[in-house]
């Protein structure tokens, strides 16, 4: 199984700031990564395919780097309406998520 | 545009089988790959397992013995059946489209059902 491990797991953040969540994998997935963004009571919302691919309709202030064993998903300048819990899943093999980052208000 | 629902009982039986259908609006199930994933409650997300159109599923190995999925393509709906249920099994449970071949992600999800298993 490939384990995905996210950092931090909670971060505090005011509504201008520039977020860097972290998403490492247990072995090498290459690209096969996507960015969710969940919050509360509802269902979670693609954000990025492919470690870097911006799904439609998302602003363009989300952006995903990374490949291999490591990735980051990052918010240029945060918005009140991107206050929620990230996301990162694999899908080299199968699918699996990481446990979750809430980006909460400092 | 396409949407998902999910329905189903919100309440099942320790050792009884768990039973949903997600239906798809909006477009046609076909030629397409659809997955189930839940959530327990303030916890992450788990991938139960997907199926295509023509029949071939991919199940977690984790759950793997306690799955199997179907589809109905006259009636645009695809289900899941989760046997021997306990308290573990308790979550929201999400349909969702699986976009990719051999490789996928989810672009497309519903908004969810609570299952509760308790006597």
């Amino acid at each position: 199984d490939i384990q995905m491990t996210q950092s931090p797991s909670t971060l505090s953040a005011s509504v201008g700031d520039r977020v860097t969540i972290t998403c490492r994998a247990s072995q090498s997935i290459l690209t096969w990564l996507a960015w969710y963004q969940q919050k509360p009571g509802k269902a979670p919302k693609l954000l990025i395919y492919k470690a870097s691919t911006l799904d439609s309709g998302v602003p363009s202030r989300f952006s995903g780097s990374g490949s291999g064993t490591e990735f980051t998903l990052t918010i240029s300048s945060l918005q009140p309406e991107d206050f929620a819990t990230y996301y990162c899943q694999q899908y080299n093999s199968y699918s699996t998520f990481g446990q979750g980052t809430k980006v909460e208000i400092k | 545009q396409v949407q998902l629902q999910e329905s189903g009982p919100g309440l099942v039986k320790p050792s009884e089988t768990l039973s949903l259908t997600c239906t798809v609006s909006g477009g046609s199930i076909s030629s397409h790959y659809w997955s189930w994933i839940r959530q327990p409650a303030g916890k992450g997300l788990e991938w139960i397992g997907r199926m295509y159109t023509s029949g071939t599923t991919n199940y977690n190995p984790s759950l793997k013995s306690r799955v199997s999925m179907s589809i109905d393509t006259s009636k645009n709906q695809f289900s899941l059946n989760l046997t021997s249920v306990t308290a573990a099994d308790t979550a929201v449970y999400y349909c969702a489209r699986a976009w990719g071949g051999a490789s996928w992600y989810f672009d497309l999800w519903g908004r969810g059902t609570l299952v509760t298993v308790s006597s």
